[in-house]
């Protein structure tokens, strides 16, 4: 059975940084895409990031590209998103999620979410 | 950056009612469109895949079709577990982009 479980989620004041940390299980996670959703208080999804099963290739959302990090450690099954220079509108449930093996592939399983709070 | 523009934002419907919810993309992403299903508090569940494929597990009620920019999602048959929230997305290209979504509500 997949199983994705985020922590890392907090109350932060803008500006400061948190990780996410996303560990993965019931799959070959070295061989699988993984991505990272969030959802605003209320709102709908939004795309962040995602990172190939080797890590070659790295995609970011406008929104976060050079504030917010992704990447992987295989060797510990574990997805990593660190976040700097965070801002109000950072706050929302941070999804990991996995990519199917298809090419193109939607995301099939996702973690039950961390919530991100940014406020001063 | 691709544009997904679902409608309606929210709808209203009774048990055994058949609904239909669109997504539109802003340029052709052949069948790299999935829909999910979303219920308060928890994360989505993928129901259809590939524009039209059903996910295992998912009541056949739920259909996809449409390819290119036009997509739509039929729950043919609604049940009381169907009033949830349904989002789209499109995987075509990077930056992926969801539509709004849709409320599905009890009349």
């Amino acid at each position: 059975e997949v199983q994705l479980l985020e922590s890392g989620g907090g109350l932060v004041q803008p500006g400061e940084s948190l990780r996410l940390s996303c560990a993965a299980a019931g799959f070959t996670f070295s061989s699988y895409s993984m991505t990272w959703v969030r959802q605003a208080p209320g709102m709908g999804l939004e795309w962040v990031s995602a990172i190939s099963g080797d890590s070659a290739y790295i995609y970011y959302a406008d929104s976060v590209r050079g504030r917010f990090t992704i990447s992987r450690d295989n060797s510990k099954n574990t997805l990593y998103l660190q976040m700097n220079s965070l801002r109000v509108e950072d706050t929302a449930i941070y999804y990991c999620a996995k990519r199917t093996a298809a090419v193109p592939g939607a995301v099939d399983y996702w973690g039950q979410g961390t919530l991100v709070t940014v406020s001063s | 950056a691709i544009q997904l523009t679902q409608s309606p934002s929210s709808l209203s419907a009774s048990v055994g009612d058949s609904v239909t919810i669109t997504c539109r993309a802003s340029q052709g992403i052949s069948g790299a469109l999935a829909w999910y299903q979303q219920k308060p508090g928890k994360a989505p569940k993928l129901l259809i895949y590939d524009a039209s494929s059903l996910e295992s597990g998912v009541p056949s009620r739920f259909s996809g079709s449409g390819s290119g920019t036009d997509f739509t999602l039929t729950i043919s048959s609604l049940q009381p577990e169907d009033f949830a929230s349904y989002h789209c997305l499109q995987f075509n290209s990077y930056p992926w982009t969801f539509g709004q979504g849709t409320k599905v509500e009890i009349k």
